[in-house]
């Protein structure tokens, strides 16, 4: 079975505070990473995807990096604001498949 | 919002029962996916169309089934309901066959109550 961690489970931080968290996987499997967040009563909204090792993306004040040979990535916010709260979750699409295999995420929340 | 609608918005029904859930994907998307969030579980991939043909399966229970028309729309059937199957079900889309390397776009989903 194919196991995507991530960590922490949740993050309390204070407004202006920069922070980052993670994903693991297991590296032999790996195609594709997807990035979402997950506000309370909406749904997961796509931040970034990401195929290449030593891939960075970058939007705004989020970005991420990866490392496919050692499985994980992280996904650092600047400067963390209240509307930045939410479900940080990692998917992992593996060789010979489309599924997206997702973590069970990372909930932040950020206190003005 | 993504593009991707689903209806009904709250679902509440009775073991044994069986529901449909309806998703129309984003415009000029071929692919749709559904997904499962059980309580204190992840989400759970569990079957893509792409253009009226199923392309992947997760784990999806025999009780369940699900098909994409020709206008691209889907629905997923869930019958023999169980307590159990109380979840939120997502439904969403991407341009292409390969979601590996494209985004998805998640509707709001449908919330199923089964009493």
């Amino acid at each position: 079975i194919l196991n995507v961690e991530q960590s922490p489970q949740s993050l309390h931080v204070q407004e202006g505070d920069s922070t980052n968290f993670t994903c693991s996987f297991p590296s032999s499997n790996f195609y594709a990473l997807h990035w979402y967040r997950w506000e309370t009563a909406k749904s997961p909204e796509a931040l970034f995807v990401m195929t290449l090792n030593g891939d960075e993306k970058k939007k705004g004040r989020i970005s991420a990096t990866l490392n496919t040979k050692e499985g994980y990535s992280y996904l650092y916010i600047k400067g963390s604001q209240p509307e930045d709260s939410a479900t940080y979750l990692c998917a992992l699409v593996s060789y010979n498949t489309d599924k997206l295999i997702f973590g069970t995420g990372t909930r932040l929340q950020v206190f003005p | 919002d993504s593009g991707v609608t689903q209806t009904p918005k709250h679902l509440i029904t009775a073991t044994g029962q069986r529901v449909t859930l309806r998703c129309s994907p984003r415009s000029g998307d071929l692919s749709v996916y559904w997904y499962q969030q059980s309580l204190d579980q992840g989400l759970q991939f569990l079957i893509q169309y792409y253009n009226g043909e199923e392309r992947a399966k997760g784990n999806i229970l025999e009780r369940f089934s699900a098909q994409q028309f020709p206008d691209l729309h889907s629905e997923l059937n869930l019958s023999s309901l169980e307590l159990g199957d109380s979840a939120l079900y997502f439904c969403a889309s991407s341009v292409a066959s390969a979601g590996g390397t494209y985004e998805q776009y998640f509707g709001p989903g449908t919330r199923l109550t089964v009493t």
